[in-house]
């Protein structure tokens, strides 16, 4: 079973710049995450898809940042005129459709603005 | 409101000591489901275990125990006979039924360090 992958792995760019994450989930999972990581603390929840639709978004997800999941199969996030607070590791989960299912992550994406 | 505190921030030990991390949960939901994850040093979260409120048996898988107490709002991990590979950052976390989303709420982790 191929896991969650996530691309870039690593991603550094100036204030101001646009950047966009992908996330392919494990292939049967209907439910996909993301979450943001900053150090020492646990992930924090910021939007959430039921195969393509996007069923909610967190008071954390400012109006710089957009997710989609055209096909209901891979996601992006992109974030505009990135500011140095949104650096942090961006995370990607999965899971099936049964209730309390587990999440499976992916190795994350590491952004640094500077 | 929902919330898991992570009291311990690290802990430090010997190889083959044991250790108890400890994980209590807020949520005013009476269905909701209770995980531990492993962070190590690669940075990836590792899945441990999943159990539900109606379900307050203990667990054990190999040196991983869980104890989940309902009138104390306990979800706490103990690694038996701990290894150097047992070091990561361990989070536990919550989702409640009552949230369609399933969304995951994280404690702010446990940092253990199994030294040699």
């Amino acid at each position: 079973d191929t896991g969650v992958s996530q691309d870039p792995r690593h991603k550094i760019t100036k204030r101001g710049q646009n950047v966009t994450f992908r996330c392919d989930p494990i292939s049967e999972h209907n439910r996909l995450y993301w979450y943001r990581q900053t150090l020492g603390q646990g992930p924090e929840f910021l939007t959430y898809f039921q195969n393509e639709a996007q069923l909610e978004k967190s008071r954390l997800l400012s109006d710089r940042f957009s997710a989609e999941r055209p096909k209901g199969s891979f996601s992006t996030l992109e974030i505009q005129r990135t500011e140095q607070g949104d650096s942090a590791m961006y995370l990607c989960a999965s899971s099936k459709t049964q209730d309390g299912d587990p999440q499976y992550f992916g190795p994350g994406t590491r952004l640094t603005v500077t | 409101a929902q919330k898991v505190t992570q009291a311990q921030t690290e802990i430090s030990v010997v190889e083959k000591e044991d250790v108890t991390l400890d994980c209590v949960y807020e949520t005013r939901d009476t269905t909701y489901y209770l995980f531990w994850y492993k962070q190590p040093p690669s940075g990836e979260l590792v899945f441990l275990i999943r159990r539900n409120s109606f379900d307050e048996q203990n667990e054990i898988s190999g040196r991983y125990s869980w104890n989940f107490q309902k009138s104390t709002s306990s979800f706490n991990f103990t690694i038996t006979a701990s290894q150097v590979v047992d070091s990561a950052v361990y989070f536990c976390a919550l989702s409640e039924g009552g949230d369609s989303s399933y969304k995951l709420i994280f404690g702010s982790g446990t940092r253990l360090l199994v030294r040699p």
